[in-house]
Formats: C-alpha cells, sequence, structure tokens
C-alpha cells in the first residue's frame, strides 16, 4: 500500500528554467509534508517542508505547494541548476494523531531530476 | 557538531552469516530510526526506538531482524542468516524530538551486499 507516490521516477529541465516535482499521497491523517533531496552514496538531506495549515512554503529557490482537497502537493526549483541535479523524496507524517504517530516519515519512490547545462 | 554516523560504508556477507550495522545519533538526539532502500525504490520504514526501548517495529520483518538501541553506545541493526534479498541500503535517522518533532536527520547509509 503506497500512501505516497510519486509517478515520475525522472525529469529532465534546462539550466535556468523551472523544474517541478509532483506528489500524491492517500492518508487524509498525513498533516506535514517535506521533500528531501539525494545525492549516489549520500543519506536524505532535508529540503523544504510544509504544514497541512498552509498551501505553499518558500525558501530561495525552493517552492513547495500543497493541494489537500487533492491530496497532492508539488516542489518548484527555479531557476534550475546542475547542481540540483539529484534523486527527490517526498514524505509525510502524520504529526497530530498522537496515538498511533511515532514521527516516522513514509516516503515516495523519489524522482530522479537531471538538470542539463 | 558531527551529523549521524553509519558504519560501515559498505558491508558485504555471504549467505547466512549475521549482519550488524551501527549507527550513532547527532549529539543530542535520542530517537533513532532505520530504513531500508531497495534497489530502485524508495525509503522504507523499518523500526523506531528511543534509549532503551522500541517504539514501532512495524517496519520490521518478522524474523531475523532485530534492532536496540542501548544507553551507552550506538544503536544497531542486526540481520541473521542474510538472504539475497537482503541486499540494500540501511539508512539511520535521528531527531531531537521523536513523535513531536519534525524533519529527520539521515546518516550516509550503510550499502550491505549479500553474495
Amino acid at each position: 500500500d503506497q500512501q505516497v507516490k510519486q509517478n515520475s521516477p525522472s525529469l529532465s529541465v534546462q539550466e535556468g528554467r523551472i523544474s517541478i516535482l509532483n506528489c500524491d499521497y492517500t492518508n487524509s491523517m498525513f498533516d506535514y509534508f517535506l521533500w528531501y533531496k539525494k545525492y549516489p552514496a549520500e543519506g536524505p538531506t532535508f529540503l523544504i517542508s510544509i504544514s497541512s495549515i498552509k498551501d505553499k512554503n518558500e525558501d530561495g529557490r525552493f517552492t513547495v505547494f500543497l493541494n489537500k482537497s487533492a491530496k497532492h502537493l508539488s516542489l518548484h526549483i527555479v531557476p534550475s541548476q546542475p547542481g540540483d541535479s539529484a534523486v527527490y523524496f517526498c514524505a509525510a507524517s502524520a504529526t497530530q494523531y498522537v496515538s498511533s504517530n511515532t514521527g516516522k516519515l513514509i516516503f515516495g519512490q523519489g524522482t530522479t531530476l537531471q538538470v542539463k547545462p | 557538531n558531527a551529523g549521524v554516523m553509519q558504519n560501515p560504508r559498505h558491508l558485504v556477507r555471504r549467505r547466512g552469516q549475521e549482519a550488524r550495522l551501527r549507527c550513532s545519533p547527532m549529539k543530542g538526539h535520542s530517537h533513532v530510526y532505520w530504513y531500508r532502500q531497495l534497489p530502485e525504490e524508495g525509503l522504507k520504514f523499518m523500526v523506531y526506538l528511543q534509549k532503551e526501548n522500541i517504539i514501532d517495529e512495524s517496519g520490521m520483518p518478522k524474523e531475523r531482524f532485530s534492532a536496540e538501541f542501548p544507553k551507552e553506545g550506538p544503536s544497531i541493526l542486526r540481520i541473521q542468516q542474510v538472504v539475497r534479498g537482503d541486499s540494500a541500503a540501511y539508512f539511520c535517522a535521528s531527531s531531537p524530538f521523536g513523535p513531536t518533532g519534525e524533519k529527520l536527520f539521515f546518516g550516509s547509509g550503510t550499502q550491505l551486499s549479500v553474495l
């Protein structure tokens, strides 16, 4: 049962253009969403997050949008740079449901982003 | 402030042997999570531990796998009688807050190869 889905395994974008990575979720209890970036042979590193009380969060070149009714979030990177080439993971957590929440994150399958110079 | 430290980075075992993976959380973090990433897949939650306690092992295979986080020393993920299907990258993450927290901080992982 894949509760967090990233349906695009890969994405290729030209340097300077916008990269849009998408993520869908099925569990209505999820109320906190994160994006992690992962380079080969390294662990995931936190990129940006959003709480379900918001629909947008921005940090420099990175913006995450949340559409709760559609159970969909997206990560926008603009402008894209070659150094952004990595695997991007969407993750979700149910922080408000104390009885079942253990702080664990549920991850999507990842999207490999390639930014071409 | 050192990050989450995992060792070894690479571990090769023959079928039937035991694998021990170690994780030292970030300083001040008492919550440890183990994840597994199979080839071409995302990270799958395995187990969540606090010092000396297993809190959530819902993602752990019922047999051959065990985890501990003793009062002193690193967290250990132990796989007995390894099989080829155990070949994967195993990541440890830590948090200062656990269930009340938000993001997790990940180590660089241990790549387990079973021959």
